[in-house]
């Protein structure tokens, strides 16, 4: 079956860590998408990529990276430098990634010890 | 700066009540304007609206875009419980994809 899978379901990051979010997709999708979701505050950009190697800015990408070395695959770290990482976080993708829908991971909890 | 506004973000029915979900929108590029609905943990989606005044509808949900009033409704007949979830929009146009807030359904027995 195509679609997006996301790993872990639940992460727990230790102060000063780096942890990495796992997305990939079977969907041959050239447009792939990270969400933040805080309680009230919907989704929220982080990152976007619409063809390999190269990736834009979303509207909160400050303590996060990603790379995009493969068209199915569109990993996230959280940095050391998040401050407050805790929140669920949503991979996405879509076809060629201009307005069309969204299919979207099942999502990781990532929570602070 | 693009933004999409829904209103209220928060609706207590009773099974069997119909309810309304707005989306607005201030965009420039405007292709069209996208419902989800998330239960738990993805969201799925629900309507893609490009033309004004043309509703779309799936069982007991429809909806429809008023473009120069730069808005969208979503409608929900005969609630369900199983309709308790956040309803998302979003407008599609560029490749940064702006969602609201939400509004959260809970559908009361």
């Amino acid at each position: 079956d195509g679609g997006i899978t996301q790993s872990p379901k639940y992460l727990f990051r230790k102060e000063g860590q780096n942890v990495t979010l796992s997305c990939e997709q079977n969907l041959n999708h050239d447009a792939m998408y990270w969400y933040r979701q805080d309680p009230g505050q919907g989704l929220r950009l982080i990152y976007y990529s619409q063809i390999v190697n190269d990736f834009q800015k979303g509207d909160i990408a400050e303590g996060y990276s990603v790379s995009r070395e493969k068209k199915e695959s569109f990993p996230l770290t959280v940095t050391s430098a998040q401050k407050n990482p805790t929140a669920f976080y949503l991979c996405a993708s879509s076809i060629t990634g201009i307005g069309e829908k969204l299919f979207f991971g099942s999502g990781t909890q990532l929570s602070v010890l | 700066e693009d933004k999409v506004v829904q209103s209220p973000l928060s609706l207590v029915v009773h099974e069997g009540d119909t309810v309304t979900l707005n989306c607005s929108y201030e965009v420039t590029n405007f292709r069209s304007l996208l419902w989800y609905k998330q239960e738990k943990k993805a969201p799925t989606f629900l309507f893609m609206l490009t033309s004004s005044g043309i509703e779309k509808k799936s069982g007991r949900l429809s909806s429809i875009l008023d473009k120069k009033e730069l808005s969208s409704i979503l409608n929900i007949t005969a609630t369900q419980t199983g309709d308790s979830a956040i309803y998302l929009c979003t407008r599609g146009g560029s490749e940064k994809l702006v969602f609201g807030k939400g509004t959260k359904l809970t559908v009361n027995p």
